[in-house]
């Protein structure tokens, strides 16, 4: 069973980056798929940051692009969540999750909220 | 960028009733859609793939429909689990979701 775990400070300054990291147990995740973020402010939609293909090839929302570094740490098994420059619009709760063909995510983390706040 | 419109935002329902929620894309994306419900405090879980294809362990009484730029999600008898919040999102171009439909107890 593919498990997923989100980590990271749940307190960032304005104009700081935002570093999160999800682990995953129960798969390599250096053998294949897709690993992605996607994040949700409180009482909002949600909204895809971006994917990383095993080989390290990373794909992010048109929107968030100057912002957004998505990287894989295959010794590890985790993969890992950089947004630069975040103001209280980046406040979410933060979804780590896998996708067999970067289309759907049928496996999720159970979320962490960040918070933007000085 | 491809916008997806969910209609309506919230729906309020009874046990028992059939429950449909349209997704609507700003320009046609195939088949390549899915549906998520998302309870309070959870992750969403994925229910459809491929606009009708049901994930599996997901109850039969969940199906979808559609192609090109119209969607729906239908609940075939409502059960008191299904009370939850849904979400489409179109994978034809990078990920975009819906605003989300609210199913609420009438």
């Amino acid at each position: 069973q593919v498990q997923l775990q989100e980590s990271g400070p749940g307190l960032v300054k304005p104009s700081e980056t935002l570093s999160l990291t999800c682990t995953v147990s129960g798969y390599s995740i250096s053998s294949a798929y897709y690993w992605g973020w996607i994040r949700q402010p409180p009482g909002k939609g949600l909204e895809w940051i971006g994917s990383i293909y095993h080989s390290g090839s990373t794909y992010y929302n048109p929107s968030l692009k100057s912002r957004v570094t998505i990287s894989v740490d295959t010794s590890k098994n985790q993969f890992s969540l950089k947004l630069s420059s975040v103001t209280a619009a980046d406040t979410a709760v933060y979804y780590c999750a896998h996708s067999y063909a970067n289309d759907y995510s049928d496996n999720w983390g159970q979320g962490t909220l960040v918070t933007v706040s000085s | 960028d491809i916008q997806m419109t969910q209609s309506p935002s919230t729906l309020s329902a009874s046990v028992g009733d059939r429950v449909t929620i349209t997704c609507r894309a700003s320009q046609s994306i195939s088949r390549w859609l899915a549906w998520y419900q998302q309870k309070p405090g959870k992750a969403p879980k994925l229910l459809i793939y491929m606009a009708s294809i049901l994930e599996s362990g997901v109850p039969s009484r969940f199906s979808g429909s559609g192609s090109g730029t119209e969607f729906t999600l239908t609940i075939h008898s409502l059960q008191p689990d299904d009370f939850a919040t849904y979400y489409c999102q179109q994978y034809n171009s990078y990920w975009t979701f819906g605003q989300g439909t609210k199913v609420e107890i009438k």
